[in-house]
């Protein structure tokens, strides 16, 4: 069964600290998402990415960084985690065509305290 | 710009139809569709291409008006399993790296 792997499901961090989101998938996918998922809002792009090493920002970069060393993983970094970063995080990847649909992992619930 | 979805809830009997309806104020190469049910990644359902085709399986149809810049999503006789959050995503952008802009979702809540 295809997979993309979300490192955790719950975490609580402090205020300030660096935090990192790992996303793993097994499909051998060329573009990799990251979204955050907050009530009444919907899916908001953070970053994505259509290739090693390559990067583009989404709708909502401020305070986040990406960073897609292999094919296969695309990590999130909160620099500096505030409180408004307490949010549903969810990965996603895709193959590399128009016709493609996006499978999701099953998301990492960030508490910043 | 986020695509508007309506409506953002709907409730319905077993049995019923519900049509979910996404626009976009942008021009349009592509349409995603996807359901997800609480606590639970988004699954996908279908995409449309440019071109105004219309896709479906099983009870779940959907459309796609690129000169009105919209897609609509169609329940037929709609199941206890049909419950869930329908979200769409629209993609602006003839590369296969294009991203995917997401509106806020309709929530779909099926009574027996």
């Amino acid at each position: 069964d295809v997979k993309v792997t979300q490192s955790s499901r719950y975490l609580v961090k402090r205020t300030g600290e660096k935090v990192f989101l790992e996303c793993v998938q097994d499909m051998d996918h060329e573009n990799m998402f990251w979204y955050r998922q907050d009530p009444g809002l919907g899916l908001r792009l953070i970053y994505f990415s259509y290739d090693v090493k390559m990067k583009e920002k989404g709708d909502i970069p401020e305070g986040y960084s990406v960073s897609r060393e292999k094919k296969e993983r695309f990590s999130l970094i909160l620099e500096s985690a505030s409180t408004n970063q307490t949010s549903m995080y969810l990965c996603a990847s895709s193959r590399g065509q128009r016709d493609y649909g996006y499978t999701f992992g099953s998301g990492t619930r960030l508490t910043v305290v | 710009q986020q695509p508007v979805q309506s409506p953002q809830a709907v409730i319905l009997r077993e049995g019923e139809d519900a049509v979910i309806n996404c626009s976009s104020s942008k021009a349009l190469y592509s349409v995603h569709w996807y359901r997800q049910k609480h606590g639970e990644a988004p699954v996908f359902l279908m995409i449309l291409l440019k071109g105004g085709e219309q896709k479906g399986h099983d009870k779940i149809s959907a459309s796609f008006n690129e000169k009105k810049q919209q897609s609509s999503l169609y329940l037929t006789a709609s199941q206890l399993s049909y419950s869930g959050t329908y979200f769409c995503g629209t993609g602006g952008g003839y590369s296969s790296a294009s991203k995917i802009i997401f509106g806020s979702g309709t929530r779909l809540s099926i009574r027996p």
